[in-house]
């Protein structure tokens, strides 16, 4: 059971902002940054987001990622249709649930 | 460009031991920056975390799955494997291999494709 708690779902239209949030404790998004990954249907994870607010070559601007607290967040700005996908958040755990963890995942639906 | 391509049975019996390999090609496996390392995915559920290792072999396991799991590498093959004992019908997902940027903050920076474990008689 991940210690990592996300909506199950979230949605919008295309071209409006979508927000998923990531909540967990002082052992992981209160003491480490946050990394976030896309999963495609069908198809592997790919990191999205890492250290809170970074994205990796080839990640278009209208993803972002910050943290505040013991939580984070994921923005899509601009949502578009291939933007349809599960996203997870996960970090460093230093309690006995670690060393690293996933969030319960989120399905985004582009409506 | 970096490559992860994970290789093992498909089909595994209730209570043996699932064994997989991850190749690892354009790079090399002994690299200081990394950690290597074993997630999967159990049928339409979430992503756990399995373990990790270094090329000189430091491991980090997922505490519920510690006493059933073996992470081992070999640097002269460019591979690393798992090992799971004891499955059960609880153990079949996908699993999937990627490489930890430890330097950076532990993100999985580069996935295998993933390949599906069943567990079933």
């Amino acid at each position: 059971q991940s210690v990592l708690t996300q909506p199950p779902s979230a949605s919008g239209t295309r071209g409006q902002r979508v927000a998923i949030s990531c909540s967990g404790s002082s052992s992981n998004t209160g003491s480490y940054p946050v990394n976030w990954y896309q999963q495609l249907p069908g198809t592997a994870p790919k990191l999205l987001i890492y250290s809170n607010n970074q994205r990796p070559s080839g990640v278009p601007d209208r993803f972002s990622g910050s943290r505040s607290g013991t939580s984070a967040s994921l923005a899509i700005s601009g949502l578009q249709s291939e933007d349809a996908a599960d996203y997870y958040c996960a970090t460093w755990d230093d309690s006995l649930n670690g060393p690293y963890v996933f969030g319960t995942g989120t399905k985004v639906t582009v409506l | 460009q970096l490559q992860l391509q994970e290789s093992g049975p498909g089909l595994v019996k209730p209570s043996e031991t699932l064994s997989l390999t991850c190749s690892v090609s354009g790079g090399s496996i002994r690299s200081s920056n990394y950690h290597w390392g074993w997630i999967r995915q159990p049928p339409g559920k979430g992503l756990e975390w399995i373990g990790s290792i270094y090329y000189s072999g430091s491991t980090y396991y997922n505490p519920s799955l510690k006493s059933r799991v073996t992470i081992s590498v070999d640097t002269s093959k460019n591979q690393f494997s798992l090992r799971l004992s004891s499955v059960t019908a609880a153990d079949t997902a996908v699993y999937y291999c990627a490489r930890h940027n430890f330097r950076s903050n532990w993100e999985l920076d580069y996935w295998g494709q993933g390949t599906l474990v069943t567990v079933s008689s």
